[in-house]
């Protein structure tokens, strides 16, 4: 089984709906990351949560919110699908200090 | 300003050539941490190697070397003998300590290995 799980794999949504993706870790890992992937953009920064009560705007958040349930469970909501919110969606873990981030598979979202 | 830069778009090769994907940073600390990531076409993103700014060795891992130079701030990735399965998306990050270790990742580069 994956470390780090996202749900779901794929999702078509019509604009002006609201969406939840959501993650889940079995690393034990304390922080938790959101990040959105354009082609030529890279990825890019959402929201982080450093631990339960902790939560995070990273360098796109608008349109979007989190919510950390548990150390090991972090979703993402769009509250109002819009079109330019087409992306693939990665959620990430981080053990402390300098480690690597370690990736879900992703969730391929399309607002239409 | 862009922390990381990957200048190259998309690269093409024959199998069995060497390749090396740029990489150049920009940082005002003294502690950071530069890592490299490849997303195949299958689409998650693989960890392949983190350097810390103290260790400035080269290293090597099979088909796989990392030229690290501070004094250019550059993390250059070369494959050598490259392979079809190397085909794929390779990113640069960066992660500073005085910014709670955010990371900065690179536009990225798209490699594609021509059989």
């Amino acid at each position: 089984d994956a470390d780090v799980t996202q749900t779901p794999r794929n999702r078509i949504t019509k604009t002006g709906k609201r969406i939840m993706l959501e993650c889940s870790q079995t690393k034990g890992h304390d922080r938790m990351y959101w990040y959105r992937q354009d082609p030529g953009l890279g990825l890019r920064l959402i929201y982080y949560s450093f631990d339960v009560k902790d939560i995070n705007k990273g360098e796109i958040s608008d349109g979007y919110s989190v919510s950390r349930q548990a150390q090991a469970k972090f979703s993402l909501s769009l509250e109002s699908a819009i079109p330019n919110q087409t992306a693939l969606y990665f959620c990430a873990t981080r053990d402390r200090g300098s480690s690597p981030l370690h990736f879900g598979n992703g969730t391929r979202l399309t607002v239409t | 300003a862009q922390k990381v830069t990957q200048a190259q778009t998309e690269i093409s090769v024959v199998e069995k050539e060497d390749v090396t994907l740029d990489c150049v940073y920009e940082t005002r600390d003294t502690t950071y941490y530069l890592f490299w990531y490849k997303q195949p076409p299958s689409g998650e993103l693989v960890f392949l190697i983190r350097r810390n700014s103290f260790d400035e060795q080269n290293e090597i891992s099979g088909r796989y070397s990392w030229n690290f130079q501070k004094s250019t701030s550059s993390f250059n990735f070369t494959i050598t003998a490259s392979q079809v399965v190397d085909s794929a998306v390779y990113f640069c990050a960066l992660s500073e300590a005085y910014t709670g270790n955010q990371f900065y990742f690179g536009t990225g580069t798209s490699l594609t290995v021509i059989p």
